[in-house]
Formats: C-alpha cells, structure tokens, sequence
C-alpha cells in the first residue's frame, strides 16, 4: 500500500525555523518526484517545489524560492520542506505529493500538515 | 506564469443532473492538465490526468475532454458523494499553476 505520511502540526512563532517530512512507503521511492503544495484555509491550491530523488532533479516556484528548501534523504525515503524564518503568511495546509516519472500531476497525496504561525 | 481560471466558482447541482466545469489556459499547454476532487478537511484525489485520462478506481461518470486552452470535466450523473471542490492543474510548463476551484454543491 503506497503511503505518504507527514510530520504532524506545529504551531511556531515569526522567526523560527521548521523542517516538514514526508515518509514515502510502498513503492519504490526513486522512481518518483515529491512536490509540495501549499493550502490557506479556505483558499486555492499552490505549487511550491518539487525534487526527483531519482536524479536529485529540483524545481521551485518563483513565489517560493528563496523562502524554502526541498531536500531528501533516500536512505530513509523522506522528502523534507524546511524554512530558516517562518512568516505569519507561512500559516497553511502543506501538502506533499507524488508525480510518476516524466508526467505532470500527483497521484498520490499526504493527508496534510497544519502550521500556524503566530505570536 | 499561465494563469488558469475555472468556471463556474460555485455549482448548485441536483442529484442526476449532468455537471460541466470549465478550465481555461492563459496559453496553450497542450495536454498538460490534470483535474483533482476536495473533500472539506481532505487531501485532493487526483481524477483526471493528460486531460482525458481517468485515473485508475475513479468512477466512470467522471470525464475530461479539451486541449490547448480551454478543457472541461464533466460528471455525467451527479452523485451525493460528488460534493467537493474541484480543481484543474497545468503541468506544461514550471511553476505548475491551479485553478481558482469549483464548489459543486448539492441543491
């Protein structure tokens, strides 16, 4: 059974740093890319980056570059999304995903990671 | 950046009924797109790929049709568990863009 298990909500301040996972299980974790996909409540969907563990492969949208990281661990086939200063702009629904190989969508969604950024 | 715009933002739609939503490139992506279904407190599920592909277990009442700007899914028999938000995805060309989404709602 395929899996995509996130770290769970975190609740943090402006300033501080964060570090997401994404635990990728029941399939064989090079074979596909991992993308990250933003959610504010109550509003649309946001492509932030994408990284193929396959080829070390790394794209970012300009919206988010600069302001996140995408990283993996193949050893442990995790995926990572990390900030160094969060925002109050950054409280959202994360979302990791899985794309196929050479093809352009996810078929295969985590269930989420609540942050909120607050002080 | 292509900009993608749904119509309509909300469909009031009674069980049966044919339901139709409307996808609209800034530009040509060929057939780059893909539709997915929201369920409130929910991951998207992906339905449709490569415009017209159904993703495999999604029911066949569900269909995409169209290429270069303008695409259209279509539920051929609303059902109650249809309610949800539904949103279309560009993949031709980086940053993969959405749509604003559609409500489908349950008169």
């Amino acid at each position: 059974e395929v899996q995509l298990v996130q770290s769970g909500a975190e609740v943090k301040t402006p300033g501080e740093s964060l570090r997401l996972s994404c635990k990728g299980s029941g399939y064989s974790f090079s074979t596909y890319c991992i993308g990250w996909v933003r959610q504010v409540p109550g509003k649309g969907l946001e492509w932030m980056a994408l990284i193929c563990p396959g080829d070390s492969e790394t794209r970012y949208s300009p919206s988010f570059q600069g302001q996140v990281t995408i990283s993996f661990d193949k050893s442990i086939s995790t995926v990572y999304l990390q900030w160094s200063s969060l925002r109050g702009s950054d409280t959202a629904m994360y979302y990791c995903a899985r794309r196929p190989d050479r093809t352009g969508y996810f078929d295969f969604w985590g269930r989420g990671t609540l942050i909120t950024v607050s002080s | 950046d292509i900009q993608m715009t749904q119509s309509p933002s909300t469909l009031p739609a009674s069980a049966g009924d044919r339901v139709t939503i409307t996808c609209r490139a800034s530009q040509s992506i060929s057939s780059w797109l893909a539709w997915y279904q929201q369920k409130p407190g929910k991951a998207p599920k992906l339905l449709i790929y490569k415009a017209s592909t159904l993703e495999s277990g999604v029911p066949s009442r569900f269909s995409g049709s169209g290429s270069g700007t303008e695409f259209t899914l279509t539920i051929s028999s609303l059902q109650a568990d249809d309610s949800a938000t539904y949103w279309c995805q560009q993949s031709y060309s980086y940053p993969w863009t959405f749509g604003q989404g559609t409500k489908v709602e349950m008169k």
